[in-house]
């Protein structure tokens, strides 16, 4: 069995301010994490994965994530937000390194306001 | 990245009549595809997975006989909504995999809105 929980589901930063958007999982095996950014009315990006190499992850739009087994955590940074950053974010858990032989469980999902 | 296509991006119809959604890929053959269902502000829910020249695998409490899949080519998944009701009004979404990559592409979604 797999799950995520992304805690707060509206997220509001200042341009140039830190992101950070966290993710929870479980997993009966070790897990297989990712990030996707949705923009409205569109399908899911990738923006990185974690596929039990480097704990510390970077993707792209300047974004990286860090896996903490002992926190079972894989949260979401962003040195400085940029107002095109602005969008939903799901972090996912899959068994399998590609996220697709194996079943993608998604987070209910994080919006990124970024003001002004 | 590789590209997935859906048609339509968006379908208003009537209650009690079917609509059809397509998901292509682009550029590479896709053995494996993947719907999904989202409603609003929520997450997206894995309703089935369908690879090619083979019946869908429905999740549970999914009706296949109300969502049609197939999966009759390497490049095209179509999703039938049959005798569609204002409760199958979501945000539907396909993935798909195959070819040389890895991970799974996501098409743009096409909102069901049944009046």
């Amino acid at each position: 069995a797999q799950s995520v929980t992304q805690l707060g589901s509206h997220v509001s930063v200042s341009e140039g301010a830190l992101v950070l958007l966290r993710c929870n999982y479980s997993s009966s095996v070790p897990p297989y994490l990712f990030w996707y950014v949705q923009y409205p009315n569109q399908g899911l990006q990738l923006l990185l994965k974690y596929t039990s190499a480097a704990t510390l992850v970077k993707g792209i739009n300047g974004f990286e994530a860090e896996f903490k087994k002992s926190e079972t955590s894989f949260h979401l940074t962003k040195p400085s937000a940029h107002m095109s950053d602005a969008a939903e974010y799901f972090c996912a858990v899959s068994q399998t390194p590609t996220g697709t032989a194996s079943k993608l469980t998604f987070g209910t999902g994080t919006r990124l306001q970024v003001t002004l | 990245g590789a590209v997935v296509s859906q048609h339509p991006s968006w379908v208003i119809c009537k209650s009690g009549t079917s609509v059809k959604i397509e998901c292509r890929s682009l550029d590479f053959q896709a053995t494996t595809m993947f719907w999904y269902r989202q409603f609003p502000k929520q997450s997206l829910m894995l309703m089935a997975t369908s690879n090619e020249g083979s019946k869908a695998t429905y999740e549970q409490g999914v009706e296949k006989d109300k969502f049609l899949i197939n999966h009759a080519s390497l490049t095209l998944s179509t999703l039938t909504v049959t005798s569609a009701h204002p409760e199958d009004s979501s945000f539907y979404i396909c993935s798909a995999r195959g070819g040389r990559h890895t991970e799974a592409f996501f098409g743009q979604g096409t909102r069901l809105t049944v009046v």
